[in-house]
């Protein structure tokens, strides 16, 4: 157990429909990272929180949002769902200077 | 910007075979640089990590040795077994707190 826990650990859903992923990051970790991985295995990192404040954006389409809360737990929303959306998920949160501990994962397919 | 460039995969090896994947990095600064696995159906887990030039990490029998010199940090097994097949991703930390990955190395041994 990483101590970072994500849910649901899978979700299948129809085009169109929106879905909330949500991360609890680690005990005592601020930042907060949301992570796609497609089928061909690579990373793209989406939106980076830290204590509540959005910080980074990465490659984050606009039909997707997230929001870091007061008790430092996150939510990814994504919205209007295709089928290019069936991916991985994964929210990873840190400690200045350690790198990042990763949650297993929210697997989403879209149908 | 930062980034991490590593060896594209698939690799197959047998089981007792030696295992290198390369990884490079450029840098501004002098980042600390990790690997992590991911094993199938599961996140990522940091496998070992290096702070500083010419350090080593190594765990479970991987190591890697940060190299400025040819700003390189490649993960090596001296035998691995079928257990060790997953997705490697080397990556570096900058900004104290950010993380850029490669694009990750499928491993897969056989028996």
């Amino acid at each position: 157990d990483s101590g970072v826990t994500q849910t649901p650990k899978h979700l299948i859903t129809a085009t169109g429909q929106r879905v909330t992923l949500r991360c609890s990051p680690r005990s005592g970790d601020l930042s907060v990272y949301w992570y796609q991985q497609s089928l061909d295995q690579g990373l793209q990192f989406l939106i980076q929180y830290y204590n509540g404040e959005e910080r980074a954006k990465g490659n984050i389409l606009e039909r997707f949002s997230a929001q870091q809360f007061p008790d430092l737990h996150s939510e990814l929303n994504l919205s209007s769902l295709e089928l290019g959306d069936s991916a991985l998920y994964f929210c990873a949160s840190s400690v200045a200077g350690h790198g990042h501990t990763f949650g297993s994962g929210t697997r989403l397919t879209v149908v | 910007g930062d980034s991490v460039t590593q060896m594209e995969g698939p690799v197959t090896l047998s089981e007792e075979a030696f295992l290198t994947i390369n990884c490079t990095y450029t840098a501004t600064g002098y980042p600390s640089l990790f690997w992590y696995v991911q094993y199938p159906g599961e996140g990522l887990q940091l496998l070992l990590k290096a702070t500083k030039a010419d350090d080593k990490g190594s765990n479970k029998g991987f190591e890697a040795t940060y190299r400025k010199e040819t700003t390189s940090f490649h993960l090596e097994k001296g035998s691995v077994q079928v257990s060790d097949s997953a997705v490697y991703f080397c990556a570096l930390l900058y900004n104290n707190n950010d993380m850029r990955f490669g694009a990750g190395t499928r491993l897969t041994v056989k028996p």
